[in-house]
């Protein structure tokens, strides 16, 4: 099956700062998802991206699926986007999702 | 809110039990999938149904199963429960055109 790597596994920052969560996957994808758990546990959508770029307010992430690699961007962080955050791509063969072992990010007041 | 419910939100319950943990995905969907989320497996694929038919199976034990109804609720079924079964159980249900996943808020399964 696919493999998914992300990086950091760890991510420390002060309020109002800016990051890049990396993605890479080993085979060809149909799509990709990113997903945000909340310390609560909930998994909330962040965006589909097959390929391409996409933004939604301070987020935005792009997927480049020729080169395996998906990236999401979180700008101007606050406290409330701490959490850990998931890349799952779907591959050719079936539905379903195979998450990576995720970035957990902090932010500091 | 995603749309997909799932109860109970908490089961506590002892080894050798058996629960039941129910799904309902958002109006429309036909598919439901099934994961888990534990500190030593992170979170993986169990199973998929599709309008009352399994479709595709991952790391489900045989102690697990699941099914889904006409209602296209569904329900995953684990029994004879052990330790390392505690972990937070995760329905999903999907859009047909895009396959994009919508996530219920869990089941947090504690097994003492």
């Amino acid at each position: 099956g696919i493999q998914v790597e992300q990086s950091p596994p760890d991510l420390i920052l002060q309020e109002g700062a800016n990051s890049t969560l990396r993605c890479n996957f080993s085979d060809s994808v149909n799509n990709l998802q990113w997903f945000h758990q909340n310390p609560w546990g909930q998994l909330i959508n962040l965006f589909y991206i097959p390929s391409g770029t996409k933004q939604n307010g301070r987020l935005s992430a792009t997927t480049v699926a020729t080169e395996r690699y998906s990236l999401l961007y979180i700008s101007s962080s606050q406290t409330t986007d701490s959490g850990v955050y998931f890349c799952a791509p779907r591959g050719l063969l079936n539905e379903k999702l195979t998450f990576g072992t995720g970035t957990r990010l902090t932010i500091i007041p | 809110d995603s749309g997909v419910t799932q109860t109970p939100k908490h089961l506590i319950t002892a080894t050798g039990q058996r629960v039941t943990l129910r799904c309902s995905p958002r109006s429309g969907d036909l598919s439901v999938y099934w994961y888990q989320q534990s500190l030593d497996q992170g979170l993986q694929f169990l199973i998929q149904y599709y309008n009352g038919e399994e479709r595709a199976k991952g790391n489900i034990l045989e102690r697990f199963s699941a099914q889904q109804f006409p209602d296209l609720h569904s329900e995953l079924n684990l029994s004879s429960l052990e330790l390392g079964d505690s972990a937070l159980y995760f329905c999903a249900s999907s859009v047909a055109s895009t396959h994009e996943q919508y996530f219920g808020p869990g089941t947090r399964l504690t097994v003492t």
